[in-house]
């Protein structure tokens, strides 16, 4: 069974541009979230997507955005790039949704390391 | 919202018994504990997942003590191989979703 994909798996981007991030979930998988890893803020959550509708939100500008097609794919889009949006964003997908609950095991990509100059 | 704290970093030599333990001072009732394991450039591998008591699967065991106020991931044996990062996540239920908090990670280093 495949795991989930994520492309590109790296990328640089000037300040000020736009990206696009993808992320494939395992098949069957329905909930797909993102995070934001940097070295000094750690692991944190951007949102979750289940059924093509977010479903939950962390603390993020509005910049961050995503969306969810009808075959769960997923992709993440940050707009306006600012230096710090620098990190590794990784896409992780479940069965069900909601991370912390039962039976919500999520399966992580290897991420998209994004370097913004 | 649920705020985890964990040591930052541990040594261990190979084959003794390793274990890190999550505080987590304003766990909801209605949240669980997930541990997860991350190696350099890869995404973060599930471990282990519990609410109450004691969990054990094939690779380690969580401790969850009644008040649930900390929770301590035990992995036994350990190899050079279990050399990682490890993350307590908390979910946390807020106004009927949730939002999901990593812990700060442990770097875990295990020497031959």
């Amino acid at each position: 069974k495949a795991g989930v994909t994520q492309t590109p798996r790296y990328l640089i981007k000037t300040r000020g541009q736009q990206v696009t991030l993808s992320c494939s979930p395992i098949s069957g998988h329905r909930s797909v979230s993102w995070y934001q890893q940097t070295p000094g803020q750690g692991l944190q959550f951007l949102f979750e997507y289940f059924s093509e509708t977010q479903r939950n939100k962390g603390n993020f500008p509005g910049r961050f955005s995503g969306r969810q097609f009808s075959n769960s794919r997923s992709e993440m889009n940050v707009s306006t790039l600012e230096l710090g949006d620098s990190a590794l964003y990784l896409c992780a997908s479940s069965l069900r949704m909601g991370q912390g609950a039962s039976n919500t095991e999520a399966f992580f990509g290897q991420g998209t390391r994004l370097t913004v100059v | 919202l649920a705020k985890t704290t964990q040591p930052i970093s541990m040594d261990s030599y190979e084959g003794q018994e390793v274990n890190i333990t999550c505080s987590h001072n304003n766990i909801a009732t209605n949240d669980y504990i997930t541990w997860y394991q991350q190696f350099p450039s890869q995404g973060p591998r599930f471990i282990i997942q519990g609410y109450k008591t004691k969990v054990t699967n094939e690779v380690a065991s969580l401790f969850i003590p009644a008040d649930r106020k900390s929770s301590t991931l035990s992995l036994p044996r350990v190899s050079l191989s279990d050399t990682a990062v490890y993350y307590c996540l908390v979910g946390r239920p807020t106004s009927g979703t949730y939002k999901y908090i990593f812990g700060t990670g442990t770097r875990l280093k295990v020497l031959a």
